[in-house]
């Protein structure tokens, strides 16, 4: 079974400024996909960023990127340039090759400070 | 067009129970999972669709059912509800799960969400 760990409760950020959430998973499969989604308090859970493991490189979707060391099982969000509308509950997520399923680390909370 | 939409919004039970919950995918999507989210946790997997047909299954009691209907629509159901059941319901969509499929097509819309209270 995979684990995925969010060892950052809370992070707080001002605004303008860079923030790195952290997030550390386990699993045996070799072909799997890695996802940050956040979500704000109206609740909607959206997706913000996604890795396929078998991309050595990072992805990047405008101020988001991440940071994918595979053999560390790491996989570390960077928001720059941190705005107001960034402050909700992000989720580090993890999907088995199957598709079927993603198992979703505890969250953290993440403040943005005018 | 439009999102995963989810029936109702809110929803207050007393224990033992029942509560259908309903999602409709976005258009196209063939598949739909059900997460609970639990205040203060990130979601847990209950269930995945696809087809009709279950295709996973998380570590939930058989009190937790659900089914998929042709218009690829979804029911979770659940019986002799506890105190513990409380919590957001989530439905996911995504156009066809499973290994070999495009990433895109993995990727996992949610909806807006449930949220149970049992009292």
């Amino acid at each position: 079974a995979q684990t995925v760990t969010q060892s950052q409760p809370e992070m707080s950020v001002q605004e303008a400024e860079t923030v790195t959430l952290s997030c550390t998973y386990d699993t045996s499969e070799n072909n799997y996909y890695l996802f940050w989604y956040k979500q704000p308090p109206s609740r909607q859970m959206i997706l913000v960023i996604r890795q396929e493991a078998y991309k050595q490189q990072n992805a990047t979707e405008n101020r988001f990127s991440v940071n994918f060391q595979k053999a560390a099982k790491s996989f570390s969000l960077k928001i720059s340039d941190s705005q107001l509308g960034d402050t909700a509950m992000y989720f580090c997520a993890f999907m088995n090759n199957a598709g079927n399923m993603l198992t979703f680390g505890g969250g953290t909370r993440l403040m943005v400070k005018p | 067009d439009a999102g995963v939409t989810q029936s109702p919004t809110h929803l207050i039970k007393t224990r033992g129970q029942h509560v259908t919950l309903r999602c409709s995918p976005i258009s196209g999507h063939k598949s739909v999972s059900w997460y609970q989210q639990v205040l203060g946790q990130g979601p847990q997997f209950i269930f995945q669709y696809y087809e009709k047909e279950e295709r996973g299954r998380g570590n939930f009691p058989d009190r937790f059912s659900a089914r998929q209907f042709p218009n690829y629509s979804s029911e979770l159901n659940v019986n002799a509800l506890l105190l513990g059941d409380s919590a957001l319901y989530l439905c996911a969509s995504s156009r066809i799960p499973g290994q070999g499929a495009q990433p895109s097509y993995n990727e996992q819309f949610f909806g807006p969400g449930t949220r149970l209270t049992v009292l």
